[in-house]
């Protein structure tokens, strides 16, 4: 069974401060993902990583950045974190470049930005 | 601009009864359609799938039918039961998108006993 852990499920940070967010994926998946979850808003994609150290935007990238490292980790990073990044943060992966083989998430980490 | 749209953020059916989850999408290049669905304090789980080849895919209760003209799909559910009570995201892809998935809003169902 694919397991997809992020390191967090809940966190509260302040203004300005630097936030890493850790997911880990037990599956030897070559793709990664960052997505933000809001009200009325559904999942957007930050930011995503088809293999070690590659990444590419999403479709709301700005105050973000990623890393991949290690082909298990992909780490999202809040550079200077701001109120307006306040959301449900889910990571996800999947297996090869088949389309058909469908994400798996974690259960998500809770951000608060005071 | 939102590419996938779910207009009913809700709906409610009893234990027994078929439940129909709406998507609509704007962008004719999608050619691959999933369904998810999250409980709360979890992640979205992977439901069923389609591709623009066909018209309809089943699995056990659940079918996905999808109307390339219209630009609609819809995912039912039969029979309901309550432990389907869960938000469903519709979501999207291109076949030159690589995986990269575009989500609609989410519908919160809610299967009453």
């Amino acid at each position: 069974d694919v397991k997809v852990t992020q390191s967090s499920r809940y966190l509260v940070k302040r203004t300005g401060e630097k936030v890493f967010l850790e997911c880990v994926q037990d599956m030897d998946h070559e793709n990664m993902f960052w997505y933000r979850q809001d009200p009325g808003l559904g999942l957007r994609l930050i930011y995503f990583s088809y293999d070690v150290k590659m990444k590419e935007k999403g479709d709301i990238p700005e105050g973000y950045s990623v890393s991949r490292e290690k082909k298990e980790r992909f780490s999202l990073i809040l550079e200077s974190a701001s109120t307006n990044q306040t959301s449900m943060y889910l990571c996800a992966s999947s297996l090869g470049q088949m389309r058909n083989q469908p994400q798996h998430f974690g259960d998500g980490t809770r951000l608060s930005i005071l | 601009d939102q590419q996938v749209k779910q207009n009913s953020p809700s709906l409610s059916v009893q234990e027994g009864r078929i439940s129909i989850l709406n998507c609509d999408y704007t962008n004719s290049m999608f050619d691959y359609f999933l369904w998810y669905k999250k409980y709360p304090a979890e992640g979205p789980t992977f439901l069923i799938s389609i591709s623009s080849i066909k018209d309809k895919n089943e699995d056990g209760r659940f079918t996905v039918f999808l109307n390339k003209s219209a630009k609609h799909l819809s995912l039912h559910i039969v029979p309901s039961q309550p432990g389907d009570s869960a938000v469903y995201f519709c979501a999207a892809s291109r076949l030159t998108g690589f995986q990269k998935l575009v989500f609609g809003t989410g519908t919160r169902l809610l299967v009453s006993p």
